[in-house]
């Protein structure tokens, strides 16, 4: 069985400030972990994902997270905020089957 | 390149009727899923279908029925609308396996009334 835990149901933060999303999995085999981003009234798209080998991973639009075994979390993180970031994201966790287990998911507004 | 699309957008339905939600891709997955999204719960895995000719339950089956229709085509039927299946709903489809991305469609609004 496998989980996701997404701490935080809103965040906001001012433009250029830091962006950090948690995520925490739980897993009984290696995960493969996801990021995707949902802009409003669409759908979900890839941010990053991690399935092997470097652990710090660098998606789209400056976004990058560290998968860390020993603390079972996949944290997002984004230097600098922009407007455009403003937006709904979803952890998600696989293991060894066709299916994909997300979290609740963390809004993010960005403050002018 | 369009994707994965979805047909209708928006729907509302009476209490105890039917419809049917169409998806196809044109990637050439393998793969083909159907989600529901619902305030604080992240999406759910209705049903899948690994490849053609195949299909699973997901974690939130029950009122639903799928059929693979071929590769492209992956639809979703609910036989009696009841409220509690009132949410957006996405197609996704990927070539298949833990590690592949999901592609989603740009998701169906459904109100039961």
């Amino acid at each position: 069985a496998q989980s996701v835990t997404q701490l935080g149901s809103h965040v906001s933060v001012s433009e250029g400030a830091l962006v950090l999303l948690r995520c925490n999995y739980s897993s009984s085999v290696p995960p493969y972990l996801f990021w995707y981003v949902q802009y409003p009234n669409q759908g979900l798209q890839l941010l990053l994902k991690y399935t092997t080998g470097a652990t710090l991973v660098k998606g789209i639009n400056g976004f990058e997270a560290e998968f860390k075994k020993s603390e079972t979390s996949f944290h997002l993180t984004k230097p600098s905020a922009h407007m455009s970031d403003a937006a709904e994201y979803f952890c998600a966790v696989s293991s060894n089957d066709y299916k994909l287990s997300f979290g609740a998911g963390t809004t993010v507004t960005v403050r002018a | 390149n369009a994707g994965v699309t979805q047909t209708p957008k928006f729907q509302v339905l009476k209490t105890g009727q039917s419809m049917t939600l169409q998806c196809a891709q044109d990637m050439n997955h393998n793969s083909m899923y159907w989600y529901r999204q619902d305030p604080g719960m992240g999406l759910r895995l209705i049903y899948y279908s690994a490849s053609e000719g195949t299909t699973d339950k997901g974690e939130v089956p029950n009122g639903y029925n799928v059929s693979r229709l071929n590769k492209r085509e992956f639809s979703l039927r609910l036989e009696s609308a009841a409220p509690s299946q009132t949410s957006v709903y996405f197609c996704a489809s990927g070539r298949g396996g833990a590690r592949e991305t999901q592609y989603f469609g740009p998701g169906t609004r459904l109100l039961v009334l």
